[in-house]
C-alpha cells in the first residue's frame, strides 16, 4: 500500500491551454474524491466517484472541467481552456467503502496559470 | 448547509505545555468529524475521526479530541505539544448520511509550537 499518488505534481501552464491530471488511489478503494485547495483555505469538494461511476459533482466543477474514471481504478481530471482563477492545488482522495468514513489524500498537483 | 469553524487562525503554545485547537461545526443529522494535519509541501494527513460512541476519540501522533454536541464543538487536544506538532490543522464534518459523502472542511488553524 503505497498511498495516493497525483501526477504530475507541479504543472505551469499558459492560459487558455488544457491540462490534465492523473490521481492513483489506494489499492482496492473504490471511493474516489476530487478537491481544490487555494492558499489559505481548507479543500473545496470538486467531484466524487464510486468505482467508475461519478456520483456527485460541485457547482464550483463547471463545463471546463471533466473527471473521469475509466476502469473504477485511477482518475483523471481535465481542465480545458485554463484561467488565472483556475490556480490552485489540486487533491485526490480515496475511501474504503461502506462504513469507511475517513478520506486518504494525495500529494496534490499544483497548478499555476500564467 | 453543513458548515465547519476554525475561530482561530494561529495557535501558538510552548512545548511541553498542553494544545487545544478550536472547531464548532453545524450539520443536520448526526455529524461524522475528523481532523487532518498538513505539514508543508506535503499531502493531507488523516488524525483521527468520531462517528459514534465514546465523545473523547484518540487518534495519531497522541493528539485526541472531544466530541461536545450540545456545543456542537469537536476541539482537537494534546496533552503535552512537540516542536513537530508545528503544522496546519483542518477540521472537517461529511456533509450526507453515508460513509460516501463528501467532506466539508474549515478554513484551518495554523498551530505553531516554540521550544
Amino acid at each position: 500500500d503505497t498511498g495516493v499518488s497525483q501526477n504530475p505534481r507541479h504543472k505551469i501552464t499558459k492560459r487558455g491551454q488544457n491540462v490534465t491530471f492523473r490521481c492513483d488511489p489506494i489499492s482496492e478503494h473504490n471511493r474516489l474524491y476530487w478537491y481544490r485547495q487555494t492558499l489559505g483555505q481548507g479543500p473545496e469538494f470538486l467531484t466524487y466517484f464510486q468505482n467508475e461511476a461519478q456520483l456527485e459533482k460541485s457547482r464550483l466543477l463547471s463545463d471546463r472541467f471533466s473527471a473521469e474514471r475509466p476502469k473504477g481504478s485511477f482518475s483523471t481530471l481535465e481542465i480545458q481552456r485554463t484561467e488565472q482563477g483556475d490556480s490552485a492545488m489540486y487533491l485526490c482522495a480515496s475511501s474504503a467503502g461502506t462504513g469507511s468514513y475517513e478520506q486518504y489524500f494525495g500529494p496534490g498537483t499544483r497548478l499555476t496559470v500564467t | 448547509a453543513q458548515s465547519v469553524a476554525q475561530p482561530e487562525d494561529q495557535v501558538n503554545v510552548a512545548e511541553g505545555n498542553p494544545l487545544t485547537v478550536k472547531c464548532t461545526y453545524s450539520v443536520s443529522g448526526n455529524p461524522y468529524l475528523f481532523w487532518y494535519v498538513q505539514y508543508p509541501n506535503r499531502g493531507l494527513q488523516f488524525l483521527l475521526k468520531y462517528i459514534t460512541g465514546d465523545n473523547l476519540v484518540k487518534g495519531s501522533y497522541g493528539f485526541e479530541a472531544e466530541f461536545n454536541k450540545s456545543q456542537t464543538s469537536f476541539h482537537l487536544k494534546k496533552p503535552s505539544a512537540l516542536v513537530s506538532d508545528s503544522a496546519l490543522y483542518f477540521c472537517a464534518v461529511s456533509a450526507g448520511y453515508s460513509s460516501a459523502s463528501k467532506i466539508i472542511f474549515g478554513s484551518g488553524t495554523r498551530l505553531s509550537i516554540r521550544p
